[in-house]
């Protein structure tokens, strides 16, 4: 069955800081690979994807992510933290197994960015 | 902008009452999707429809159902609603291919759902 991981239910980071949220996945074929963020009381926000090409992929709000194969992770990453960033993140996958499509989550990683 | 929305924000309802949550899309997407969202477990899958009067159990359908008549809209019904149902559920819709916006997911705003 394919399946997402986020490892760390919490990551602490001081704004202006560098930020990594690990995600790694476990599909076959070729992955689908998202991450959402959600603030406060809100839906989910689509942030960026990986479906092909090149391994580094930029989104909204400044963040970007890094697909690597070999290490089935697909971690995001933003160069300089804001505390506007501060919110919950979560990484899917595409399941494309039954040959229809449907989306797996992670468990979430909530993100602080501290003053 | 693709809009997905849903008709209730909060509910409160009494145990073993029939419960309607109501999901509208107004971008002809194919795709519908309900999960529910609890702490520490994430976004979980209850059913979801790639076209009208088609539907897919997810990974947690027991105790609920779904209806979609028609494209824009996809409603999850609880038949018989159990405290265990007290929940935050989501509604996203999308298109699969390869046209721009493909393949990602449009979420409603959520309905917070108490069951008492």
């Amino acid at each position: 069955a394919q399946s997402v991981a986020q490892p760390e239910d919490q990551v602490n980071v001081a704004e202006g800081n560098p930020l990594t949220v690990k995600c790694t996945y476990s599909v076959s074929g070729n992955p689908y690979l998202f991450w959402y963020v959600q603030y406060p009381n809100r839906g989910l926000q689509f942030l960026l994807k990986y479906i092909t090409g090149d391994n580094l992929v930029k989104g909204s709000y400044g963040f970007e992510a890094e697909f690597n194969k070999s290490q089935t992770s697909f971690h995001l990453k933003k160069p300089s933290a804001l505390v506007s960033d501060s919110a919950l993140y979560f990484c899917a996958v595409r399941d494309q197994t039954s040959g229809t499509y449907k989306y797996i989550f992670g468990t979430g990683t909530r993100l602080k960015v501290l003053a | 902008d693709v809009k997905v929305t849903q008709s209730s924000r909060y509910l409160v309802k009494r145990t073993g009452e029939k419960v309607f949550l109501e999901c509208v899309q107004d971008m002809d997407h194919e795709n519908m999707f309900w999960y529910r969202q609890d702490p520490g477990l994430g976004l979980r899958l209850i059913y979801f429809s790639y076209d009208v009067k088609m539907k897919e159990k997810g990974d947690i359908p027991e105790g609920y159902s779904v209806s979609r008549e028609k494209k824009e809209r996809f409603s999850l019904i609880l038949e018989s609603a159990s405290t265990n149902q007290t929940s935050m559920y989501l509604c996203a819709s999308t298109r699969p291919g390869t046209v721009s916006g493909a393949n990602v997911l449009t979420f409603g705003a959520g309905s917070r759902l108490t069951v008492l």
